[in-house]
């Protein structure tokens, strides 16, 4: 089954863009991905699905300062013009037969 | 406008049970595959179970596997979890979600409000 990799934490300005790494392990390199947000004290938000290939689609309502890529194993998360608010957790998600798997996370600092 | 209203939640004691309900709206219901996902306190999210939009097809995480049970009732629009002999590790709030496919797979595309349920004597 696949496993996703988070970095713990990332930090950014405010007004500056970051962007956030999720990693597929070996043998699953071909999986989409989804991307989702959870503010302090809230639910999670879905963000964005994401292809093997970078093509993604956003959520309702989700602004396109919020865009995905991918390379490789690699999926990633751009936050650019970066506002308060988007300080927050960030999942990355994927699936298989039987199995729903969630990175661990990474939290995001708006500095 | 889809909407998911998680309820249910609440403080059992080791070894009881609980049946947590998530209703839908905004969308047809029946479509979509839909899961529970829970997120103990100061920890990431976890996966729970999942349901077909059938509901002929349910997968359940090691952890709750044999204690907890998914269902769904398409007259009522709503998702339900039975849970049972619940322990102090069950302690989360409990999040329902709906998939973005009929099959039980892909990703999740809304989330509930969350429901908190704590397991103490």
């Amino acid at each position: 089954q696949p496993v996703l990799t988070q970095s713990p934490s990332a930090s950014a300005s405010l007004g500056a863009s970051v962007k956030l790494t999720c990693t597929l392990s070996s043998g699953h390199r071909s999986y989409a991905i989804a991307w989702h947000q959870q503010q302090p004290e809230k639910g999670p938000r879905f963000l964005m699905k994401l292809n093997s290939d970078g093509s993604h689609r956003r959520g309702d309502g989700i602004p396109d300062r919020f865009s995905g890529s991918s390379s490789g194993a690699e999926r990633y998360l751009t936050i650019s013009s970066l506002l308060s608010e988007d300080e927050a957790d960030y999942y990355c998600q994927t699936w298989g037969t039987g199995i729903q798997v969630f990175g661990g996370g990474t939290k995001l600092t708006v500095l | 406008e889809v909407q998911l209203l998680d309820s249910g939640g609440g403080l059992v004691q080791p070894g009881g049970s609980l049946r947590l309900s998530c209703e839908a709206s905004g969308f047809t219901f029946s479509s979509y595959g839909m899961s529970w996902v829970r997120q103990a306190p100061g920890k990431g999210l976890e996966w729970v179970s999942i349901i077909s939009g059938s509901g002929g097809t349910t997968y359940y995480a090691d952890s709750v596997k044999g204690r907890f049970t998914i269902s769904r009732d398409h007259s009522k629009n709503a998702l339900y979890l039975q849970m049972n002999s619940l322990r102090a590790e069950d302690t989360a709030v409990y999040y329902c979600a709906k998939t973005d496919r009929g099959d039980p797979t892909g990703g999740f595309d809304y989330w509930g409000q969350g429901t908190l349920v704590t397991v103490s004597s």
